[in-house]
């Protein structure tokens, strides 16, 4: 199996709530990233884990935060959104510590935040 | 520090010509090289991957792309390409030690007509 998952597919909120994304992987894979893509741009790295301990956080705001509550498993909840964070929000796994291990992406999450 | 060079943001081709889509990196240490394909509305698919050995790699779909060390290049090439390769290509490096974070190019729309 080297599908991995994320919902919902689509989420809309406004800017006072409270929501969670999902991801999942059964690769038996040890390094989870989520990443934030806008439209006609690439993906950009917003955190990483490594062994369920967060290994890198890019300077992303508060207001988005990651938990990993356990190797297979990846949340990225958010609260008090702005409307410029709306975008795609990607999803992804590999073998993680060192080494040449490509990255499995989900579908992702299609956010728009009115 | 790496960077990644598509200089390309859109090729248009005919259907059954062939196309090549560069791609030029910079880095201070040896990297890994990979080629990412984005159909619309969906997640990134590892097309292929440079780690070590021949120069030349053959992918998924048919696509192939070829490690120039002197030129820092990594283009990709396909032969003759058909209307359902109509995409977005993305080029990538990352270390060949420590985390596996992955530096993306702008990415390249590959727009295929008939």
């Amino acid at each position: 199996d080297t599908e991995v998952t994320q919902t919902p597919k689509h989420l809309v909120m406004g800017m006072t709530n409270k929501k969670s994304l999902k991801c999942e992987q059964h690769m038996g894979h040890r390094a989870m990233y989520w990443y934030k893509q806008k439209a006609k741009k690439p993906p950009e790295l917003m955190f990483v884990y490594s062994y369920e301990k967060l290994s890198i956080n890019e300077s992303v705001p508060s207001r988005f935060s990651p938990e990993c509550p356990n190797s297979s498993l990846l949340n990225l909840h958010l609260h008090a959104l702005q409307p410029e964070d709306s975008a795609l929000y990607l999803c992804a796994s590999s073998q993680g510590g060192a080494g040449p291990y490509e990255q499995y992406f989900g579908p992702g999450t299609r956010l728009t935040v009115t | 520090a790496q960077s990644v060079t598509q200089l390309d943001s859109q090729v248009p081709v005919f259907e059954e010509a062939p196309v090549e889509l560069r791609c030029n990196y910079s880095s201070s240490v040896s990297v890994y090289l990979f080629w990412y394909v984005q159909y619309p509305n969906q997640g990134l698919q590892l097309l292929l991957k440079y780690l070590s050995g021949s120069t030349l790699v053959k992918g998924i779909n048919g696509f192939e792309a070829e490690f120039n060390k002197s030129q820092t290049s990594f283009h990709l090439r396909k032969p003759s390409v058909h209307i359902s390769d109509t995409a977005e290509y993305f080029c990538a490096v990352t270390p060949n030690s420590g985390y596996s974070t992955l530096t993306f190019g702008k990415g390249t729309m590959l727009l295929v007509s008939p």
